[in-house]
């Protein structure tokens, strides 16, 4: 069983300029949930994405969207990057199923420089 | 989702086992209690969870206590490489795939040699 993968494994950028980070969800896994982690900090959930939807989003800016494609994998797009958006980000896939909890599990992360 | 409180850092002797309080003490019935550990610039590693009965797999053991306000993972045997930030979290499912994890800032665990 192939876990959750993340790429490119470390990134960096200038201000202003946009990123794409990309996550492959575990097999079997329908679901994709993506944080952002600042240096010292907890996780913080970003958005997830359900059936190509986003299916719930945290208290982040519309700079920050995502894709779900028809395979499950996930793209995360930030444009006009700020020096605070550096920090690592993470990417978790779960298989959902209404009223059962599923775990969500995470992939190694990608850590984006922003200068 | 409710506010899970653990200690900031702990020690433990390897081969120790290591026990990681949380308290939940506004947690509903419908809320799980999930355990995460994350070993330095690492993705999250799951590592246990439950709602109600104490849990057991191959990495720990979760005792959620009876009135459901606190719980502990236990690491029976810690080693070095069981050094990590452990986090509780408190989790709601609202719906078909529909939720979230909230991490605060976890106990820092120090195995020591």
């Amino acid at each position: 069983e192939t876990g959750v993968t993340q790429s490119p494994t470390h990134l960096i950028k200038t201000r202003g300029q946009q990123v794409t980070l990309r996550c492959s969800s575990q097999s079997g896994h329908n679901t994709v949930s993506w944080y952002q982690q600042a240096l010292g900090q907890g996780p913080q959930f970003i958005f997830q994405y359900y059936r190509e939807e986003e299916n719930g989003r945290g208290n982040f800016p519309p700079r920050f969207s995502g894709l779900q494609f028809p395979n499950y994998s996930s793209e995360l797009n930030v444009n006009a990057l700020e020096l605070d958006d550096s920090a690592l980000y993470l990417c978790a896939s779960s298989s959902a199923a209404s009223g059962r909890e599923e775990t969500q599990y995470f992939g190694p992360g990608t850590r984006l420089l922003v200068l | 989702d409710a506010k899970t409180t653990q200690p900031p850092s702990m020690d433990c002797a390897e081969g120790r086992a290591a026990n990681l309080p949380c308290n939940h003490s506004t947690i509903s019935g419908n809320e799980y209690v999930y355990w995460y550990r994350q070993i330095h610039s690492q993705g999250p590693q799951y590592i246990i969870h439950g709602l109600k009965n104490n849990e057991t797999n191959e990495m720990a053991s979760l005792i959620i206590t009876e009135d459901r306000k606190s719980s502990t993972l236990i690491l029976p045997h810690a080693t070095l490489r069981d050094t990590a930030v452990y986090y509780c979290i408190a989790l709601f499912y609202s719906g078909a795939g529909s939720y979230q994890l909230t991490f605060g800032k976890g106990t820092k665990l120090s195995v020591i040699p």
